[in-house]
């Protein structure tokens, strides 16, 4: 069965620092592999995700992630935080074997200081 | 384009009331799922519609939890009799097709506190 891990359930970083937020996924079948962030009192909003091809993603607000096979990890970066990147962030998995059920991890809530 | 609506936003019960949350998705979006959110976790899934079909409800709690999507379009959840772990927020979300690679679009949610 699927599963995502996000290690850390909160990030503090200085405004301009790297940001890098941890996700580890299992499953048995290649899979498709997302992140999502929630600003209070909103939804969901996908910020980028993987299929195939191209193992480096490019999302919105300058955020990156980077499909590691072998590490089975899928970890979201962006080179400067800024203030408004404050916010949860989800890593999610689905892939065949869980009829394609999208399965998120716990969440990571990431805090930028001044 | 007008996003996923969701109401009421707030909601607070007595346990074994009863409560209803209602969801409208994007236009011309085949397929509606229905998340719970609890404090502190990612959002589970509760039940997928693909149009007005049931696609998964393998983690609704069927004894108290119920929903539909009448034509195809808005759904309805409910909650019956609602317990004080039922407190959380329910997340409504659609995507244009079923596949597992689809990026789901979510309504802001409904928080519901049971005392």
């Amino acid at each position: 069965a699927q599963s995502v891990t996000q290690l850390g359930s909160h990030v503090s970083v200085s405004e301009g620092a790297l940001v890098l937020l941890r996700c580890n996924y299992s499953s048995s079948v290649p899979p498709y592999l997302f992140w999502y962030v929630q600003y209070p009192n909103q939804g969901l909003q996908l910020l980028l995700k993987y299929t195939t091809g191209a193992t480096l993603v490019k999302g919105i607000n300058g955020f990156e992630a980077e499909f590691k096979k072998s590490e089975t990890s899928f970890h979201l970066t962006k080179p400067s935080a800024h203030m408004s990147d404050a916010a949860e962030y989800f890593c999610a998995v689905s892939d065949a074997t869980g009829g394609f059920k999208t399965i998120f991890g716990a969440g990571t809530r990431l805090f930028v200081k001044a | 384009e007008a996003g996923v609506a969701q109401s009421p936003r707030y909601k607070i019960i007595e346990k074994r009331q009863s409560v209803a949350f209602w969801c409208n998705p994007i236009s011309g979006h085949a397929t509606l799922y229905w998340y719970q959110q609890i404090l502190g976790q990612g959002p589970k899934l509760l039940i997928q519609f693909q149009n007005n079909g049931v696609v998964d409800d393998s983690q609704l709690p069927k004894d108290r939890f119920s929903a539909e999507r009448l034509k195809g379009v808005d759904s309805t959840l409910k909650i019956q009799p609602a317990k004080l772990e039922d407190s959380a927020v329910y997340l409504c979300a659609s995507s244009l097709g079923v596949g597992g690679m689809n990026e789901q679009f979510f309504g802001p949610g409904t928080r519901l506190t049971v005392l």
